[in-house]
């Protein structure tokens, strides 16, 4: 696509039910990133992807999330169990190899727990 | 481990110079970055330093010291849609991540 697309936009869920959150990068970037940041405050990292595998999952806050990308492309996130600590807005980035590391986010999903 | 410090929150005058600074620890460099963040949008890249030196473009311009762990961007003739947050971002050597500081909130008053 044009742009990193992130679905949904918004999200109001009950504290315990599990969430997706979904993100289609840009086509062609093979590395994804996924943030976190909770109001006024600086980007999170939570994990990143090369390709479809995850070098790196040391930011992810607790074993109630997890994360997977498939074909090289599509990811999700996955919050189980969600407690209203983790209402924040989960942003997505993409790049490409050889460049020179410019990620493009996309617009973000709210998360809201209440 | 990383670390990444630059300053809360600074005002600045419509017209004027800022400089942001950030400092940074790192256990492998492999570039910093300055992005722009408006509120409640998605950050958008600005600058990109991985050799020490001043990257100039337009109005902004960002300089870097390895040595130092040290990087400043440099805005002039500040205009009102400037006010927004800045953040600074390291990235590491060999896998690519990337690493935020907490963001420079900038007020520019007329």
């Amino acid at each position: 696509g044009a742009g990193v697309s992130q679905s949904p936009s918004n999200k109001v869920t009950e504290k315990g039910k599990d969430v997706e959150l979904r993100c289609d990068p840009i086509s062609g970037h093979t590395a994804l990133y996924w943030y976190r940041q909770s109001l006024g405050q600086g980007l999170e990292f939570l994990i990143y992807f090369q390709g479809n595998s995850a070098p790196d999952k040391s930011g992810l806050p607790s074993d109630r999330f997890s994360a997977e990308r498939t074909g090289g492309s599509v990811s999700t996130l996955t919050i189980q169990r969600t407690q209203q600590e983790d209402s924040a807005v989960y942003l997505c980035a993409s790049n490409s190899q050889g460049s020179t590391g410019e990620l493009f986010f996309g617009e973000g999903s709210r998360l809201t727990v209440l | 481990g990383q670390n990444i410090d630059q300053p809360t929150e600074m005002t600045a005058t419509e017209g004027a110079i800022v400089q942001i600074n950030c400092t940074y620890q790192t256990s492998g460099f492999n570039g910093l970055f300055w992005y722009q963040q408006h509120a409640g949008e998605a950050p958008t890249f600005l600058s990109y330093n991985v050799l020490d030196g001043l990257e100039e473009k337009g109005r902004f311009s960002s300089f870097l010291s390895r040595s130092k762990g040290y990087s400043y961007l440099l805005l002039k003739e500040l205009q009102m849609k400037d006010s927004a947050s800045y953040l600074c971002a390291v990235r590491n050597t060999g896998g690519f991540k990337t690493i935020f500081g907490a963001g420079t909130r900038l007020f520019v008053k007329a």
